[in-house]
């Protein structure tokens, strides 16, 4: 059975606060990606991952960083939160090539005070 | 203009009629496209593919596409409650990557 986990389902953070989102799969996928989720918004993709150690920015990835030093596991940094960061955050991860079948983890409501 | 539009909804409909949800894209190059059902709190899952112009179906699921309209709905028939979620349009862009509507809201009443 498939499985993508995330370290939290809610977190709540100070402005200015680093913070770290962490992702892990348990399907050998190469591909692993991160959402955040707004409502009117639809999923906007932030930075995904082809390989260790490889990234590439999604659409809104000012304000964020990524780190991939395992193939299972990609984490999400905020560096210095902020309130507009405020968001449902997905995270998820498909074979290379095969974008086709995303599979979502559970996802981490943040919320930045 | 959005990559991929979908209407916000709220969408309702009785039970055991037929849901009819529809989105745009404005990638004329797009190959692929995907509905994923988000239930509230949860996160999407996939529950339907196409990429051939035409229908498909999967159960009391219909998936169309239209690319030279740039138009791919789904329908839902005999709606059941348990069907009441969000409805993601998503469109492969590249191999590595895919754009999502922003979700039409369907509410199936008893």
């Amino acid at each position: 059975d498939v499985k993508v986990t995330q370290s939290s389902r809610y977190l709540v953070k100070r402005t200015g606060e680093k913070v770290f989102l962490e992702c892990v799969q348990d399907m050998d996928h190469e591909n692993m990606f991160w959402y955040r989720q707004d409502p009117g918004l639809g999923l906007r993709l932030i930075y995904f991952s082809y390989d260790v150690k490889m990234k590439e920015k999604g659409d809104i990835p000012e304000g964020y960083s990524v780190s991939r030093e395992k193939k299972e596991r990609f984490s999400l940094i905020l560096e210095s939160a902020s309130t507009n960061q405020t968001s449902m955050y997905l995270c998820a991860s498909t074979y290379f090539g095969l974008v086709d079948t995303q599979y979502f983890g559970p996802g981490t409501r943040l919320t930045v005070l | 203009q959005k990559e991929v539009e979908q209407n916000s909804g709220p969408l309702s409909v009785p039970e055991g009629a037929i849901a009819s949800l529809n989105c745009t894209y404005s990638d004329r190059v797009s190959q692929s496209f995907f509905w994923y059902r988000q239930y509230s709190g949860k996160s999407p899952e996939l529950i339907m593919s196409i990429y051939s112009n035409g229908d498909k179906e999967d159960g009391r699921f219909t998936a169309q596409l239209n690319k030279a309209s740039q138009y791919v709905s789904l329908l839902i028939r005999d709606s059941q409650p348990s069907d009441s979620a969000t409805y993601l349009c998503a469109v492969k862009v590249n191999n590595n990557d895919m754009r999502f509507g922003a979700g039409t809201r369907l509410t199936v009443k008893p």
